[in-house]
Order: C-alpha cells, then structure tokens, then sequence
C-alpha cells in the first residue's frame, strides 16, 4: 500500500513570497489533516478535511494560508505572502473513516528567508 | 481543547541503558497515542491506548496508561542507536483532531 506522498521534499523562499504544497493520501482515506511543526516542536493542526469537507480549521492562518480539497483525494495548501515564522515543516496526513490513527507523509521543509 | 506535557524534553543515553518519558495532561484522555518520528520523516504510530492501568508492549517498548488515564509513560528497555529520534504523544480523544505534545528527543549513542 502506497504511503502518503507530499511534494516537494524542500522549497526556500523569500519572504512576502507565494508557495503551495501538494498532499496525495492513501487511497481511500476519507480524512486529511495538515499539520505545521516548527524545529523543536510537536506537529500542530492547521486545517482537517473529512473527504472533501472542512472539520476544523480554527488554527489555520487564514489571513495567508488557505487549503482545499477537491474531490476528497489529493489537497494543496499555499502560503500568500510567506513570513519568516511560517520556516516549518508541513506534514500531511490521513486516516481512515472511523479511525484516529494518522499516516504521516515525510513533510515539506519550508524555509522562509 | 487540552494541553499535553512531555518530559523529558532531550534525552541522551548510551547504548544498553533504559530509559522511562512521560506525557501528562490536565484533563482526562479518552484514548492516548504514541508516536515515533525519525529525522526527516513524518510520525509514525506505535501505539493507541485506551484504557485506565493499561499496559502494552512492542518489543522492547513499554507503554502504560494511568489509572486516572491523565498520564502516560514510554519505558524502552536495553536502548538502541535505532531507537533514536522524537517520541510524541497525542491526544486522539472522540470528536477531536489529534492533538500532539512537544516531544522528547532521544538520542541513543553507540
């Protein structure tokens, strides 16, 4: 079974610029989360999609970040206009109907200079 | 939505030794998670547990629920340079998103 897929693996960018993220869960998972985890830190929600339905997003940024998920499978999440605070790791996730165990992709390493 | 407290927040041990984290929290879990996660990688789920006094074991990993089900341990036993990376916990209770403490860094040296 294929895992999670998150692209790319590493972006740099200058701050006040754009960038998106891309997150392919596994087949058949109806939920996905997105999570920001900065150096030294535990992961922290931004936004979860059950299909293709926002659940929570009370922690997302939404002044510079949004997130969709169209169809219910793969979703994007873009920064606009990155700040130097937004330098994270980005995880993506998903689990199963009915399920809270969480299948991590290997994250997108944002620095933002 | 509760705050969960890992400690220690580093750890460094040498090969062979054991070693215990905790996570705790103010308020009851409704079920606890562990996770793993490795440089570079994302978490990876070692274990759920759900209920009061529980005690799981995968291989040399350890894990127990208190009896409240406020706190949680990790005991590995007989270290290993593999076993190096973030442990962290999770709240995964009912209607809420996973919740994840800061972590313990380990570091296990050979």
């Amino acid at each position: 079974e294929a895992g999670v897929a998150q692209s790319p693996r590493y972006k740099i960018i200058e701050k006040r610029q754009s960038v998106a993220f891309w997150c392919n869960p596994i087949s058949g998972h109806a939920t996905l989360y997105w999570y920001q985890q900065i150096l030294g830190q535990g992961p922290k929600l931004l936004i979860q999609f059950q299909n293709n339905g926002v659940v929570d997003d009370s922690q997302l940024p939404k002044d510079r970040f949004s997130a969709e998920r169209l169809k219910g499978v793969d979703s994007t999440l873009k920064i606009q206009p990155a700040k130097l605070e937004d330098s994270a790791v980005y995880l993506c996730a998903s689990s199963p109907q009915g399920s809270f165990e969480a299948f991590f992709g290997q994250g997108t390493r944002l620095t933002v200079v | 939505t509760q705050l969960l407290e890992q400690s220690p927040q580093f750890l460094s041990i040498q090969e062979g030794e054991n070693l215990t984290v905790y996570c705790n929290s103010s308020s009851v879990f409704s079920s606890l998670q562990w996770y793993r996660q490795e440089p570079g990688e994302g978490p990876v789920l070692l274990v759920t547990v759900v209920t009061g006094g529980e005690v799981k074991k995968l291989k040399r990993l350890t894990f127990q629920f208190g009896d409240a089900r406020k706190d949680s341990s990790l005991h590995i036993t007989a270290a290993q340079p593999g076993d190096t990376g973030l442990y962290l916990c999770a709240d995964s209770s009912g209607n809420t998103p996973l919740v994840f403490g800061k972590g313990t860094r380990l570091s296990v040296i050979a």
